[in-house]
């Protein structure tokens, strides 16, 4: 399957800051997925992009895929405690419908 | 409500020993999913169902089966091939479909599975 690269693995954010994780790839990708896994829970769907340069938002979360479909960003303002756990981005493949996972950000907020 | 629901949550198993682990959904989706999760490496995907009575290898196949006799149900064997189990175990399904088709290919994943080997 495609290789999708996630960094920062880990990501310690002080409680209203911002921060930003990233996900590459060396092919262009179909589009990409994100997915939340709390603690102890199992990953949840977000949200999907598919086309060049779109940009979504879900309140204080916002995603983009580059223009080059090969990256993507989520970017999370004022962060709060419920913001911990772990973001997952995945790229399908357009082949078979496979989906690759990145190795996850693991947040932590300090109040 | 519809949703994925595996067994055990948990289970505990000694070294050498065949472990099944259930995946059911009522979703109606076609396509069925295992994934196997380490610390700090993700999702790795184990094997897949798209149809019934068929089922693919993922990228860490080796040391698990899986059957696919119903739709709704996906149970995958750890068998005593695995040489390292001990992990937790993601069964997911989705809808499978063109990429612009709303909810097409965005996975459902149950509740987990945590094997550990002793």
């Amino acid at each position: 399957g495609q290789q999708v690269m996630q960094i920062p693995q880990y990501q310690h954010v002080q409680e209203g800051e911002d921060f930003t994780t990233y996900c590459n790839s060396s092919t262009t990708l179909s589009n990409i997925q994100w997915y939340k896994q709390r603690p102890g829970g199992h990953p949840v769907f977000l949200i999907q992009l598919v086309k060049s340069g779109e940009v979504k938002k879900q309140k204080r979360l916002t995603f983009q895929f580059g223009e080059a479909k090969k990256n993507s960003s989520l970017h999370i303002t004022a962060t709060q405690t419920t913001d911990v756990g772990t973001y997952f981005c995945a790229a399908l493949s357009s082949n078979d419908y496979k989906l690759s996972f990145g190795a996850g950000t693991t947040v932590t907020v300090r109040a | 409500d519809g949703g994925i629901t595996q067994s055990p949550k948990y289970l505990f198993r000694k070294e050498g020993q065949n472990v099944t682990l259930s995946c059911e959904q009522n979703l109606n989706h076609d396509a069925m999913y295992w994934y196997r999760q380490d610390p700090g490496q993700g999702l790795r995907l184990i094997y897949y169902s798209q149809i019934v009575n068929d089922f693919q290898k993922g990228d860490i196949a080796e040391g698990y089966s899986v059957s696919r006799e119903k739709k709704e149900s996906f149970p995958l064997t750890v068998t005593s091939a695995q040489k390292n189990p001990t992990a937790f175990y993601l069964c997911a399904s989705d809808r499978q479909g063109a990429l612009a088709l709303p909810g097409a290919n965005v996975l459902t994943f149950g509740a987990g599975s945590r094997l550990t080997v002793l």
